[in-house]
């Protein structure tokens, strides 16, 4: 079965470069959420967009900023990056059914040096 | 503010034996709590959820058993396997948020040979 694809799979960047991570859903999912992890810490929510809007915020910096577009795949463009930043990035898909099942890729590493 | 507390932080069980994780919230709103499951350098994958309408659901070895009124639910795994060694959250979401999770801060289990 197809899964959530995340590229790249790892990112190395210098403080105050930029960053884009994008997201490929499942087929059929018109739901993408966003989640942050860093080390030994469970993932929070950054940001959420179904049917490409912006449905929920979370605790994302104003320095970060996201999309979806119309094919469904989603992008996080991270500006003026911190050492803080480094963290594992989820992206997530589900489809707007009520079913509340959330579907992550295998993330990206993000590491700012 | 954690929303949803989980403990323990590690758990080491030998082989066979019984992993019992536990959770609390607060948020009332709440109705619906997954459990997943996370291997280093991947994405956390459902193993199991609940809605606060039943007191116990078993899928295979896991079970989760909900208590409403105290605001609490556990996640049991029978006959434990080396290959169950991983980290475990619990989630917990809202219906006016779709399905945006709220973890717990995680739980490290290694099951011994």
């Amino acid at each position: 079965a197809a899964g959530v694809i995340q590229s790249p799979r790892h990112l190395i960047k210098e403080k105050r470069e930029t960053a884009t991570l994008k997201c490929y859903p499942i087929p059929r999912h018109d739901t993408v959420y966003w989640y942050q992890q860093g080390p030994g810490q469970d993932p929070q929510f950054l940001i959420s967009f179904y049917e490409k809007m912006q449905s929920d915020k979370g605790s994302i910096p104003d320095r970060f900023s996201a999309q979806q577009f119309s094919d469904y795949h989603s992008e996080l463009n991270m500006s003026s990056l911190e050492l803080g930043d480094s963290a594992l990035y989820f992206c997530a898909s589900s489809p707007w059914t009520g079913t509340r099942k959330l579907f992550f890729g295998s993330g990206t590493q993000l590491s700012v040096l | 503010q954690q929303q949803v507390k989980q403990s323990p932080q590690s758990l080491i069980v030998q082989k066979g034996g019984i992993s019992i994780i536990n959770c609390a919230y607060e948020n009332t709103a709440f109705d619906y709590f997954p459990w997943y499951q996370q291997f280093p350098g991947k994405g956390p994958a459902l193993l199991i959820a609940i809605r606060p309408d039943v007191s116990e659901k078993k899928e295979g070895r896991f079970t989760i058993s909900f208590n409403k009124s105290a605001k609490q639910f556990s996640l049991h795994i029978m006959d434990s396997q080396p290959g169950d060694s991983a980290t475990y959250f619990c989630a917990a979401s809202k219906e006016t948020s779709g399905s945006r999770l709220t973890f717990g801060e995680g739980t490290q289990l290694t099951v011994n040979p």
